[in-house]
């Protein structure tokens, strides 16, 4: 079955253990992001990849790292997790970066992962 | 701020409904994309109307787009409880130099009562 999976999927934490959240997609997609939801804000991305080793920055990456050693792994890091990093996570995988017309960046979404930093 | 925004936040219907949700975007884009999110999930692709199409079908789903206004609108007709969700639009930009990326609005959030 084709999807992305997240771990893990609740995560309690306290303020300045370093944690990583997982992201593998198994369709074979260039294209990999991270976003954070929070009421009010929306949808905001974190960081993205465009291909292995491909990785910048998205709208809000204060306090958040990542890499794409493999094209199907799209970890997330937070070395010192605080509070306002709170959130609903979800990873993203498209076929492609390429902004065609005819599609080809529809995102396919993770479960989520829910963040609790004590 | 947003590159589209959904319009209403919330809509309240009983099943049987149409419900109607809107999108405005600011800048020129490629496609724009409709998804839906049930209560804290991932969210779930929908439909995808290209720049050059002005009206979609997927079964009870129906989207226009009018890029002279900059805006699109998500129609669910006969609609059902199990519709219940938030409903989000997301639009690529040929101003934007990050390929791939989707900026999505706020988001509507459709009740379907029985």
């Amino acid at each position: 079955e084709a999807q992305v999976t997240q771990n893990p999927r609740y995560l309690i934490t306290v303020t300045g253990k370093k944690l990583t959240v997982t992201c593998s997609q198994n369709m074979n997609h260039e294209y990999m992001s991270w976003y954070r939801q929070d009421p009010g804000l929306g949808l905001r991305q974190i960081y993205y990849s465009m291909n292995v080793e491909v990785t910048d920055k998205g709208d809000v990456p204060e306090g958040y790292k990542v890499s794409r050693k493999e094209k199907r792994n799209f970890p997330l890091i937070l070395e010192s997790p605080s509070p306002n990093q709170t959130s609903l996570y979800f990873c993203a995988s498209s076929l492609t970066y390429l902004p065609l017309a005819g599609g080809g960046n529809e995102q396919f979404f993770g479960p989520g992962t829910r963040l609790t930093v004590l | 701020s947003q590159q589209g925004e959904e319009d209403p936040q919330a809509l309240s219907i009983q099943e049987g409904e149409n419900a109607t949700m809107n999108c405005s975007y600011k800048t020129s884009i490629n496609n724009l994309q409709w998804y839906r999110q049930n209560s804290g999930r991932g969210l779930v692709h929908l439909i995808l109307i290209r720049s050059n199409e002005r009206e979609k079908h997927s079964g009870r789903l129906r989207v226009t787009l009018d890029t002279s206004k900059k805006s699109s609108s998500l129609l669910i007709t006969a609609s059902r409880a199990a519709d219940t969700a938030s409903y989000f639009c997301a639009t690529d930009s040929t101003t934007y130099n990050q390929g791939g990326k989707l900026i999505f609005g706020q988001g509507t959030e459709l009740s379907v009562k029985p």
